[in-house]
């Protein structure tokens, strides 16, 4: 059965950067987009991009760029995401998803919290 | 961006009770995505092009419209569809979410 994995929960100083994981069994790794998708407490979801594991191809939702970085190692099946440069604003659940036009499996979701 | 607009924000339903939650895009779109969210769990994908209910999925659920009108429709309300439900859509990049709907059992 598909299941994405993700990293446990982070706190973090404000500026600093973070790396996410989401590791991913069950289907074909390299064959699938996946996505990262963003919920603040008590806010809906923010698409923030996607990566191709295939070639590694990303599209990024312009809101996030130069904030989010995505990449993807096919030797573990696993795509990361590396939030940098970190505020307040940036304190959510970080989601990663697989699916083309709509999202068919998500991940456990990743709490990150930004705080000195 | 596409926006979608979802009413209304919350609602309270009986068991038994009709539901209907309504999603307008600021344009047209072609399909519709629906996703289930209980507290603390991840967004389920409930239904999909429209009108296709994902695995798993009562057909007490159905999914409806066209163009910048969409709506999912519980026959039955039962108190485990007790959840909030985001319409996505897909036929412009970025891919938008609605604000929710947040279903509660009366």
């Amino acid at each position: 059965q598909v299941q994405l994995q993700q990293s446990g929960a982070e706190l973090v100083k404000p500026g600093s950067s973070v790396k996410i994981s989401c590791k991913a069994s069950g289907y074909t790794f390299t064959s699938y987009d996946m996505h990262w998708i963003k919920q603040q407490p008590g806010n809906g979801l923010e698409w923030i991009g996607w990566i191709y594991p295939g070639n590694g191809n990303t599209k990024y939702n312009q809101k996030f760029n130069g904030k989010a970085t995505l990449t993807a190692d096919k030797s573990s099946s696993t795509a990361y995401m590396q939030l940098s440069s970190l505020t307040s604003e940036d304190s959510a659940v970080y989601f990663c998803a697989r699916g083309e036009a709509a999202f068919d499996y998500w991940g456990q979701g990743v709490m990150v919290t930004v705080s000195s | 961006e596409i926006v979608l607009t979802q009413s209304p924000t919350t609602i309270a339903a009986s068991p038994g009770e009709k539901v209907t939650i309504t999603c307008r895009a600021s344009s047209s779109v072609s399909y519709m995505y629906w996703y289930q969210q209980k507290s603390g769990a991840s967004p389920k994908l409930w239904i999909y092009d429209t009108s296709k209910l994902a695995s798993g999925v009562p057909n007490r659920f159905s999914g409806s419209g066209s163009g910048t009108s969409y709506s999912l429709t519980i026959n039955t309300m039962e108190t485990e569809d007790a959840a909030t439900y985001y319409c996505q859509q897909w036929s412009s990049t970025p891919p938008t979410f609605g604000g929710g709907t947040k279903l509660e059992l009366k």
